[in-house]
């Protein structure tokens, strides 16, 4: 089966711009993430989508992180205005799981690493 | 002190040996208990869920310690391709219908030859 699918791979802008990632994740996987991974440091979850409704978006610094799921598959990330700080490894995430089960794998994609100067 | 706790290491070992991890968490609530790996400058995969019992899937081993909330991770006869980081990850009850995942730092691991 395929895997979560996210683009770009790698992205450099300058701090104030604005950048958005994608993810793909695997088919029929109800639950989607997106984490931030800090140099050095676990994967911090930002958002968590269960189909196209946000089930905690509790760590999301709202005021310049958006992130979407329109038709419950595909989601997008944005950052708007970056900072110097948003230098990161976002991850994508999905799983097979109901809201209220508690022991499921996540897989994981490849990431986007992120480089704000 | 932070809902999960890891050593970050770095863990130098040499081919063969044994090593073990553990990893403390804060919320006695906490339901499910899981390892991932990362290698450098990868995605984190599962290693392996943490039960009650206690598992093992081939020279690995993982146990659980409710009492004194922490789990562990034992690998045996250390290989060259052990070299990773491995992730603690607990999850925690639901509060808003949805259980939560959280990562520790993880734990570099280096297996020398």
């Amino acid at each position: 089966e395929a895997g979560v699918a996210q683009s770009p791979r790698y992205k450099i802008i300058e701090k104030r711009q604005s950048v958005a990632f994608w993810c793909n994740p695997i088919s029929g996987h109800a639950t989607l993430y997106w984490y931030q991974q800090i140099l050095g440091q676990g994967p911090k979850l930002l958002i968590q989508f269960q189909n196209n409704g946000v089930v905690d978006d509790s760590q999301l610094p709202k005021d310049r992180f958006s992130a979407e799921r329109l038709k419950g598959v595909d989601s997008t990330l944005k950052i708007q205005p970056a900072k110097l700080e948003d230098s990161a490894v976002y991850l994508c995430a999905s799983s097979s799981t109901t809201t209220w089960e508690s022991s499921y794998e996540q897989y994981f994609g490849p990431g986007t690493r992120l480089t704000v100067t | 002190r932070k809902e999960v706790e890891q050593d970050p290491g770095p863990f130098n070992v040499p081919e063969g040996a044994t090593v073990a991890f553990n990893c403390t968490y804060s919320n006695s609530a906490s339901q499910s208990f899981f390892w991932y790996r990362q290698d450098c400058r990868k995605e984190p995969k599962l290693l392996m869920s943490v039960y009650s019992s206690g598992n093992e899937d081939g020279r690995f081993t993982a146990q659980l310690n409710r009492a004194s909330q922490y789990i562990s991770l034992l690998i045996r006869d250390s290989k060259l391709s052990d070299s990773a980081t491995y992730l603690c990850v607990v999850n925690l009850p639901p509060t808003s219908g949805t259980y939560k995942y959280i990562f520790g730092t993880g734990t570099r691991l280096k297996v020398l030859a």
